[in-house]
Formats: structure tokens, sequence, C-alpha cells
């Protein structure tokens, strides 16, 4: 069966230190893979998606890059973070050719 | 544009209780999907349900029912006989029928079922 593994699961960092995010998928090969957002009391929003390695896709302009180093990893990164990157960062990943996206357990990041 | 809105922003019950969570969506797309996930304390989205914009029929799983409506381009989720483990941030989602790759999210509905 399939998995997904993102951490870490808590991450509290000060303003201007860098980040790094990692997501990997377990049980299946070409996953469609995604980084989303979600602010307090929000909806999620969507910052990144991968259909291969090394191909990246940003919906939103900002202080964040993603990666995309194997088939079955997906990292998010910021080189200096700022308040507002505060948030819940929710890995994704979709079946090649499938229809609906399954999500890992996200990181709640504090910037501080 | 694809759009949808989750105008419930909290509600209360006391177990036992049905609850209906509304969901109204916008789009141009003849071809769509709509999602509803589940997101419990712990964070996790929970995958519960995928309808195509071809069928309309309702669906039920156990105590959950789906009525999608083109008419009212609406996509309600009813929990029936909720129960405490019912309690969580309820998402619907709206993607293109070409590209699955940007899936649209209301901004939930948080369900607090009392014992």
């Amino acid at each position: 069966s399939q998995t997904i593994h993102q951490w870490p699961a808590t991450l509290v960092q000060p303003v201007g230190s860098p980040l790094s995010l990692e997501c990997t998928v377990e049980g299946t090969s070409n996953p469609n893979l995604y980084w989303y957002r979600q602010a307090a009391g929000r909806g999620l929003q969507l910052l990144f998606y991968s259909v291969g390695i090394g191909q990246i896709s940003s919906e939103v302009p900002q202080n964040l890059s993603a990666s995309r180093p194997q088939d079955r990893q997906f990292i998010l990164s910021s080189k200096k973070l700022l308040l507002s990157d505060s948030g819940f960062y929710l890995c994704a990943w979709r079946p090649l050719g499938g229809l609906s996206a399954f999500f890992g357990q996200g990181t709640r990041l504090t910037v501080v | 544009a694809q759009k949808v809105t989750q105008a419930q922003t909290e509600i209360s019950v006391v177990e036992k209780e049905d609850v209906t969570l509304d969901c109204v969506y916008e789009t141009r797309d003849t071809t769509y999907y709509l999602f509803w996930y589940k997101q419990p304390p712990s964070g996790e989205l929970v995958f519960l349900i995928r309808r195509n914009s071809f069928d309309e029929q309702n669906e039920i799983s156990g105590r959950y029912s789906w009525n999608f409506q083109k008419s009212t381009s609406s996509f309600n989720f009813t929990i029936t006989a909720s129960q405490v483990v019912d309690s969580a941030v309820y998402f619907c989602a709206l993607s293109h029928g070409y590209n699955f790759n940007k899936f649209y999210f209301g901004s939930g509905t948080k369900l607090n079922v009392k014992p």
C-alpha cells in the first residue's frame, strides 16, 4: 500500500533562518506531488506541484521554493524565513492517472 | 474562475444529531470533480469522497451521505447520528476536469460534536 511521510511534525524557526521540509511517498511510482499551506482558520493554498523529477510548478510567488531530487521525494525550502511563512504545511500525492490526492500529516511551522 | 464556498465556519451539535455541511462551488468547466476531506485534530487530511460532474447520484457510505445538485452548484455533506469522533474540520474541494493538479479548497467547516 502507498504511504506518505512528512517531517518534521512541528518546527519553530527564527526569522531569517533557512527551512527544509521533506516529504516522501512509498509504494508508488511517478506520483504527482504537491505542497499546500494552511494558514490559521483558512483553507488550503497550493504552493507547488511536480509532475516529475526536476519539474516544479509554482502557484504563488513567495519566499519559498520546492525541489524534487528523486521520483518520490519532494522538498520545500526557504533561504530566509519570514514571520508570514508561519502555518501548517501539507504534502500530498496523486497517483499517475489518478483523480484524488492523498495528504501527509503536515508540518506546523512557527516563525518567531 | 474556480471557487469553493463553505459558508459555515463552525457548527456545534450534540451527539446523535444529524448535521449537514454546505458546499457551493463556481466553475466554468463542464467537466470537473468535487471532493470532501476530513481534517481531524492530528492535522492530516483524510480523503472521504470524489464525484465527477456527470454523476449527480447521491451517495451514502455508512453514516455519511452526499447530495450533489448541479442546478444549485452545491455538494452538501450530511452526517447522520453524529459521534464525537466526527469532530474535525471538513473541507470541500474542486478540481478541473482537464488539470488534476489544481485543487481549489473551501475555507473549511469546523464541526464540534459534543457528548
